[in-house]
């Protein structure tokens, strides 16, 4: 099993510029998690979904978007860069909301 | 006020040591506390979750006040590997939601 995969892990935008960053789990959890940490911090929740097509807003949703068109793909999108995203973007995913949750490895993302 | 506080460290502690950390939280209707373990620029993993009764796990021993709205965790026989950034994590209002602290960060040194 690949557990939570993550890409790109690294990437450098200018600002204005938009991309996707990827996620996909294995583990057929409903479960899954959009969360950025930023140097010295803790992790905060972008967004999360709770199954295929339904998604909510996490504490810092502003300037992000997700879909969730199946159980597998998670993807975060970035509309219109700025270098307050730059941060390190984690995916993670869990079977149920109570439970475990299990991290990707982490998308670094500057913006310049 | 922060959903969770952690005293952010560094505790630097000889090996062998005993060290125990302690996590605030502001919702006092939170069900779901974890304890995960970071390695530098890594991804968080799960060290343990906190039950009501509390729980042990080796050296690790996890504990819940609800009164006082803390957890803690004791690291008896500190190892080298021990070595981390240790974050709290709990569930908010809504049960889907977690806050993470911004973790304490642990030095054992031989």
């Amino acid at each position: 099993n690949a557990g939570v995969t993550q890409t790109p892990k690294f990437r450098i935008l200018k600002i204005g510029q938009s991309m996707t960053l990827q996620c996909a789990q294995d583990m057929n959890h409903n479960y899954m998690y959009w969360y950025r940490q930023d140097p010295g911090m803790g992790l905060k929740l972008i967004y999360y979904s709770v199954g295929a097509g339904i998604t909510d807003k996490g504490e810092v949703p502003n300037g992000y978007n997700v879909s969730r068109s199946t159980t597998e793909d998670f993807p975060l999108r970035l509309e219109l860069a700025a270098p307050s995203q730059t941060s390190v973007y984690f995916c993670a995913s869990s079977l149920q909301g109570s439970y475990e949750q299990y991290f990707g490895p982490g998308t670094r993302l500057t913006v310049t | 006020r922060k959903e969770v506080e952690q005293d952010p460290g560094p505790f630097n502690v000889p090996e062998g040591a005993t060290v125990a950390f302690n996590c605030t939280y502001s919702n006092s209707a939170s069900q779901s506390f974890f304890w995960y373990r970071q390695d530098c620029r890594k991804e968080p993993k799960l060290l343990m979750s906190v039950y009501s009764s509390g729980n042990e796990d080796g050296r690790f021993t996890a504990q819940l006040n609800r009164a006082s709205q803390y957890i803690s965790l004791l690291i008896r026989d500190s190892k080298l590997s021990d070595s981390a950034t240790y974050l709290c994590v709990v569930n908010g209002y809504n049960f889907n939601k977690f806050y993470f602290g911004s973790g304490t960060k642990l030095n054992v040194k031989p």
